[in-house]
């Protein structure tokens, strides 16, 4: 069984605040890592697709970086802002199946 | 239209019923996926269509029966549910099946099996 672990389980910072979550997963057989973001009521919406070991991918305020040696991934966001509040998750694919598995998630809250 | 569609929002069936789920997107992609998310845990995947092909079925019991009728739509039929069914029903798809591609979500069918 694969299994793919992020950590923490939730957060609650301040606005302003900069943050970050970690995601690990097997580090054979890795073929890509995807970053979801899912607020209440809406739909998960993708944040990055990372494929190579070392990769760093940008988006506003967000960033995340990819060890595939070691098997782990991080999010970072920076300066949070209270639209951020959502939970974070992370999606290994083990080989090019399209299969992706999921990680409980990271629960972000930001306070004004 | 980066939107993928889902209806209905809302499902309550009996465990007799016979119901489906739909999903639809215009964006092109090829690949189309139902996953099961129970409350507090991930998503699962439940299956994978490939050029309208049943591609990945991850060992899902045959009261869910999946359909893919053409390149837009994908359907889940739903018969003699048990109540631990109850969950939401997520469909996604992607430009293709294999390959580092985002998924799109659509927002999911809430389903209660009573």
């Amino acid at each position: 069984i694969l299994n793919v672990e992020q950590s923490p389980q939730s957060l609650h910072v301040q606005e302003g605040d900069s943050t970050n979550f970690t995601c690990s997963f097997p580090s054979s057989n890795f073929y890509a890592l995807h970053w979801y973001r899912w607020e209440t009521a809406k739909s998960p919406e993708a944040l990055f697709v990372m494929t190579l070991n070392g990769d760093e991918k940008k988006k506003g305020r967000i960033s995340a970086t990819l060890n595939t040696k070691e098997g782990y991934s991080y999010l970072y966001i920076k300066g949070s802002q209270p639209e951020d509040s959502a939970t974070y998750l992370c999606a290994f694919v083990s080989g090019n199946t399209g299969k992706l598995i999921f990680g409980q998630g990271t629960t972000l809250q930001v306070k004004p | 239209d980066t939107e993928v569609t889902q209806t209905p929002k809302h499902l309550v069936m009996g465990m007799t019923n016979k119901k489906s789920l739909k999903c639809e997107q215009h964006m092109g992609h090829r690949a189309m996926y139902w996953y099961k998310q129970k409350a507090k845990k991930p998503p699962e995947l439940m299956f994978v269509y490939s050029y309208e092909k049943l591609s990945i079925n991850e060992s899902v019991p045959s009261r869910f029966s999946p359909e893919c009728p053409n390149s837009s739509l994908l359907n889940l039929h739903l018969h003699a549910l048990q109540p631990e069914d109850s969950a939401l029903y997520l469909c996604a798809s992607s430009q293709q099946g294999t390959g580092p591609y985002e998924q799109y979500f659509g927002p999911g069918t809430r389903l209660t099996v009573t």
